[in-house]
């Protein structure tokens, strides 16, 4: 099925580790988006991306990494794992900017770092 | 900055009543859009129902409909003859021309049969 595939769905990490976590859309969507989902809250943007080659930071970037060297391909990278990085994941992605149907969500990354 | 209010963290709802949730945003853009999304436990984000700054009626999908003041600034969703099924998290977003949405907080909505 198209849409937006992440993995892993789950990962317990130590503190100090790394990890990269995975995000392809098949769709060929231009945009694409990482957001994190503590217990409770609200999505929060990390980055984002409007094309291959191109990212920037959202609300909150730190301890955080991103690349886009493929259209497709999303991956978001955590370098030094820290306890307030245990969270859900969500990468997602539009066609264009302000689509109807707002964006395609990935179904998540449930991240434990203890 | 864009910025997305939810004041309500949680609602019970008899089933088959309507419900109202409620959201007010902040943007200083002319151009903007609004969006509700549900989060069951399972955890996936559905998108819901969408409305354009510039749109002249208020959006309805199926059950759903906002309720857009524009003067007022929020964006209330409404659903009309609850089900159990509707039981989720609710979450109202914006996006303007930094193409990107932001979310609010949520609101808990729990359906009583």
């Amino acid at each position: 099925n198209a849409g937006v595939t992440q993995t892993p769905k789950f990962r317990i990490l130590k503190i100090g580790q790394s990890m990269t976590l995975q995000c392809a859309q098949d769709m060929n969507h231009n945009y694409m988006y990482w957001y994190r989902q503590d217990p409770g809250m609200g999505l929060k943007l990390i980055y984002y991306s409007v094309g291959a080659g191109i990212t920037d930071k959202g609300e909150v970037p730190n301890g955080y990494n991103v690349s886009r060297s493929t259209t497709e391909d999303f991956p978001l990278r955590l370098e030094l794992a820290a306890p307030s990085q245990t969270s859900v994941y969500f990468c997602a992605s539009s066609l264009n900017r302000g689509r109807l149907d707002g964006y395609t969500f990935g179904s998540g990354t449930r991240l434990t770092v203890v | 900055a864009q910025k997305i209010t939810q004041t309500q963290p949680g609602m019970f709802v008899q089933e088959k009543e309507a419900v109202t949730l409620d959201c007010t945003y902040d943007t200083s853009d002319p151009s903007y859009g609004l969006f509700w999304y549900k989060q069951p436990s399972s955890g996936e984000m559905i998108f819901l129902i969408y409305q354009g700054s510039y749109d002249q009626q208020n959006a309805t999908e199926g059950r759903y409909s906002l309720n857009f003041q524009k003067a007022r600034k929020s964006a209330n969703l409404v659903i009309s003859a609850s089900q159990l099924g509707d039981s989720a998290m609710y979450f109202c977003a914006s996006y303007s021309s930094a193409s990107k949405i932001i979310f609010g907080s949520g609101t808990r909505l729990s359906i009583r049969p």
